[in-house]
């Protein structure tokens, strides 16, 4: 079975400094991950994306993630926050198989202040 | 190019009636995932159609009910609601097969109130 473990609900950070959001997987087969953000009344918004290619992945917005397999981990984060940035974010787990069943993890929410 | 589009946005029903929300997914895109996402949690899979036929399925029980028409498009129905049952669905559409299967892309979700 697969499984994602957001481990922290709330981040709060200044505008201008760094984001780190983290994220645990576990996975009995070769994991695709994702991030996902979410802004209020609004879809989801795919930040980017590990399918087994470069394990530092760059996505939009100036995020990027790393994966770490001897860690199990898939931590995404931001040089600088943006105001714009304060959403809720989701680390997610697909097989690597033809299914693309997305596991969701619960989400942190970031919270930008001035 | 449209995104994925979802109807109505807002719906207010009764314990135990039945509802039915529609998603047209992205151009070119011939997969459609359904989700449901309760206040405060992630997104839970309910099922996926692929070719008119449900081809995967999450833990949900059968009054949850899909259909994908020709035109990719599909169809949510929930039977019999309950109060539980009240939440954001979210439909999201892929391609099947190939270098991009892997990413969905998400509708902006249909608000169920069950009363």
């Amino acid at each position: 079975a697969q499984s994602v473990t957001q481990l922290d609900s709330h981040v709060s950070v200044s505008e201008g400094t760094p984001v780190l959001l983290r994220c645990n997987y576990s996975s009995s087969y070769s994991p695709s991950l994702f991030w996902y953000v979410q802004h209020p009344n609004k879809g989801l918004q795919l930040l980017l994306k590990y399918t087994s290619a470069a394990t530092l992945v760059k996505g939009i917005n100036g995020f990027e993630a790393e994966f770490k397999k001897s860690e199990t981990s898939f931590h995404l984060t931001k040089p600088s926050a943006h105001m714009s940035d304060a959403a809720e974010y989701f680390c997610v787990v697909s097989m690597n198989t033809g299914f693309q069943k997305l596991v969701f993890g619960t989400g942190t929410r970031l919270l930008v202040s001035p | 190019d449209a995104g994925v589009t979802q109807s109505p946005t807002h719906l207010i029903k009764t314990r135990g009636q039945q509802v039915t929300l529609r998603c047209s997914p992205k151009s070119g895109h011939d997969t459609v995932s359904w989700y449901q996402q309760a206040l405060g949690q992630g997104p839970q899979f309910i099922f996926q159609y692929y070719e008119e036929e449900e081809r995967q399925r999450g833990n949900f029980p059968d009054r949850f009910s899909g259909h994908q028409f020709p035109n990719y498009s599909s169809e949510l129905n929930v039977n019999a609601l309950l109060l539980g049952d009240s939440a954001l669905y979210l439909c999201a559409s892929s391609l099947a097969a190939g270098e991009k299967s892997y990413e969905q892309y998400f509708g902006p979700g249909t608000r169920l109130t069950v009363t």
